[in-house]
């Protein structure tokens, strides 16, 4: 099976523009988060989704939002970039809405570097 | 002061030796998990636990949920465990990862 997939694997964008990542869980996965890793530091949770909705939310501001899809894909999409918007942005996926009794699968991520 | 500290930051070994890295956390949680990152990013998922030790492989996962701290031991290292090692808390409540800044680290051959 294929584990969870990301793409693109790099994005350079400017100051102001937005983007678009997209995120593909493994098949039966109905549980997507998304996670941003500056460079040196440990990843930051963003967002949750299970079954289409939000479930949970990062101390993020509004121009980060994110969906999820009736297949259980996910993008994020980021307005007004800023130049400290640049890292590693991750998805996970996991079968179930919590994540006490499923591991998570995390994808290879997105490196956005905003100049 | 981060809700979950790693110690150390970066570890340098021969190959063959015991490593021991360590997590502590501030906050309540219902699991810790252990997560490992190679170069280039991915993030393999090497132990979820809520109490007591885990074992796979050459790898060792403890918490003590009293003391609120984590260990992850890898027996008879070997190059290519070089990488990043990740402790990530799940909040109890809200359920959502709080994750350290990471333990780098490197087996000499």
């Amino acid at each position: 099976d294929a584990g969870v997939t990301q793409s693109p694997t790099h994005l350079i964008k400017t100051r102001g523009q937005q983007v678009t990542l997209r995120c593909s869980p493994i098949s039966g996965h109905k549980s997507v988060s998304w996670y941003q890793q500056v460079l040196g530091q440990g990843p930051q949770f963003i967002f949750q989704y299970y079954e289409k909705e939000e479930r949970g939310r990062g101390n993020f501001p509004d121009r980060f939002s994110a969906r999820q899809f009736p297949n259980y894909s996910s993008e994020l999409n980021v307005n007004a970039l800023l130049l400290g918007d640049s890292a590693l942005y991750l998805c996970a996926s996991s079968p179930l809405r919590g994540l006490l009794d499923s591991p998570l699968h995390f994808g290879n991520g997105t490196r956005l570097t905003v100049t | 002061k981060n809700e979950v500290e790693q110690s150390p930051q970066n570890l340098t070994a021969q190959e063959g030796e015991f490593i021991t890295i360590n997590c502590s956390y501030s906050v309540g949680i219902s699991a810790l998990h252990w997560l490992q990152q190679h170069p280039g990013g991915g993030i393999v998922s090497l132990f979820m636990l809520s109490s007591g030790k885990k074992k796979h492989g050459r790898l060792i996962a403890t918490i003590n949920i009293q003391e609120k701290h984590s260990s992850l031991h890898i027996t008879a290292s070997h190059p290519r465990d070089s990488a990043v090692y990740i402790c990530a808390a799940l909040n109890f409540g809200n359920e959502k990862l709080t994750f350290g800044t990471g333990t780098r680290l490197t087996i000499i051959p």
